[in-house]
Parts: structure tokens; sequence; C-alpha cells
């Protein structure tokens, strides 16, 4: 049973670069035809998509964030990353990591929350 | 961008209704339509992909259907554990995008 796990930091001060991990059990990030994703939820809103890398290490951004963010894997952890900088109040949410064959996302992290705040 | 329009944003029905959730995309997408439910707290959870395909162990009171632009969701039977905001998501086109929820109580 594929298990995903985010990690990092709760806390992040305007202007500054959010960080997170997510760590995968189950499986392998690098075998497959699968789409590792990040997604956020603000507090009482709704979901939005940030981004995914595929296992061959192809990324896509949603172009709405696509200038701050970066997603990268770590095959040798089995671990794909986010990175978005510049972060603002608004960026203050549940991120969560999620896995897809291309089609519905099956498998999710528990989420985490990033809070923006000095 | 593909606009998803999802309808209601809330409803309130009683334990055995019949509930229907719809969402409209702004351009044909196929049948690449997903339904998620999420509980307060929670990571959504796939009920139905492409359209009207149940993930496995998702009871059968949950249906979809649809193609192109217009897609509906729906519970046959509302049980209490229904309770949840249910998300539809395009899947045809980059950004993937989630409608803007459902919010299903019991009255």
């Amino acid at each position: 049973q594929v298990q995903l796990q985010e990690s990092g930091p709760g806390l992040v001060k305007p202007s500054q670069t959010l960080s997170l991990t997510c760590t995968v059990s189950g499986g392998s990030i690098s075998s497959g035809s699968y789409y590792w994703s990040w997604i956020r939820q603000p507090a009482g809103k709704g979901l939005e998509w940030i981004g995914r890398i595929y296992t061959s290490g192809s990324t896509n951004y949603n172009p709405s964030l696509k200038s701050r963010v970066t997603i990268s894997a770590d095959a040798s952890k089995n671990q794909f990353s986010l990175k978005l900088s510049s972060v603002t109040a608004a960026d203050t949410a549940v991120y969560y990591c999620a896995r897809d064959r291309g089609s519905a996302y099956q498998y999710w992290g528990q989420g985490t929350l990033v809070t923006v705040s000095s | 961008d593909i606009q998803m329009t999802q309808s209601p944003s809330s409803l309130s029905a009683s334990v055995g209704d019949r509930v229907t959730i719809t969402c409209q995309a702004s351009q044909d997408i196929n049948n690449y339509l997903h339904w998620y439910q999420q509980k307060p707290g929670k990571a959504p959870k796939a009920l139905i992909y492409d359209a009207s395909n149940l993930e496995t162990g998702v009871p059968s009171r949950f249906s979809g259907s649809g193609s192109g632009t217009d897609f509906t969701f729906t519970i046959s039977s509302l049980q209490p554990e229904d309770t949840a905001t249910y998300y539809c998501q395009q899947y045809d086109n980059l950004p993937l995008l989630f409608g803007g929820g459902t919010k299903v109580e019991i009255k």
C-alpha cells in the first residue's frame, strides 16, 4: 500500500521560501507511470493544484504560481519536494502531496499546515 | 484555462434522499472528470474517476455521469457518513482544476 507523508516547517516568514518534502513508502517514485503532485487548500476554501513531477522527472506547474514554484524529486530517498518562493499570507494553507496514474488522485498525504507570518 | 462551475455550493438533505451535484466545464473535457469526497481535517478521497467509474471499495450508492462539458454526481440514498464536501476535478488540460466544492449536510 502506497503511503505519502508531508514534512517541513509549519511557519514561514513572508518573502521567504516555503520548502516541503513528501516521503513515499510502499512504492518507488522512479518506477511506473505516475505523477507526483502538490495540492493546497487554504482554510475553509477549495483545492488548488500547484504542480507535479512525472516519473521521468518532467514537471508541470500551475501558471498562477509557476514563477515561484519548483518541484523536484530525490529517487535515492524516495521523496519529492516543493519549493515556493516569495511567500505571502495568501500562501497559508494545508499542503497535500498526492499520486495519480494519469487519472484521479488515488493516494494522498495527510496534509501539512503551513502558515506564513512574521 | 478551463473553468469548472460546481453547484450547488451546499445542500441539506435527509437520510435516504437522492442527492445530485453538477459540475460544468467551460470547454469540452471529454470524460476526464473525477469526483472526490473530503471530510473535515482529512485529505480528499477519490470516489469516481473518468466521469462514471467507481473507485475500488467505494459504495455503489455513489455514481457519476456525463461527458463533454456537463457532469453529474449522485448519491442514490444519502447516509449519515456521507456528510462531507464533494469536489469535481478536470483532468483534460493543464492546469488541473477543481470545482468550488459542495458541502453536503444531513437535515
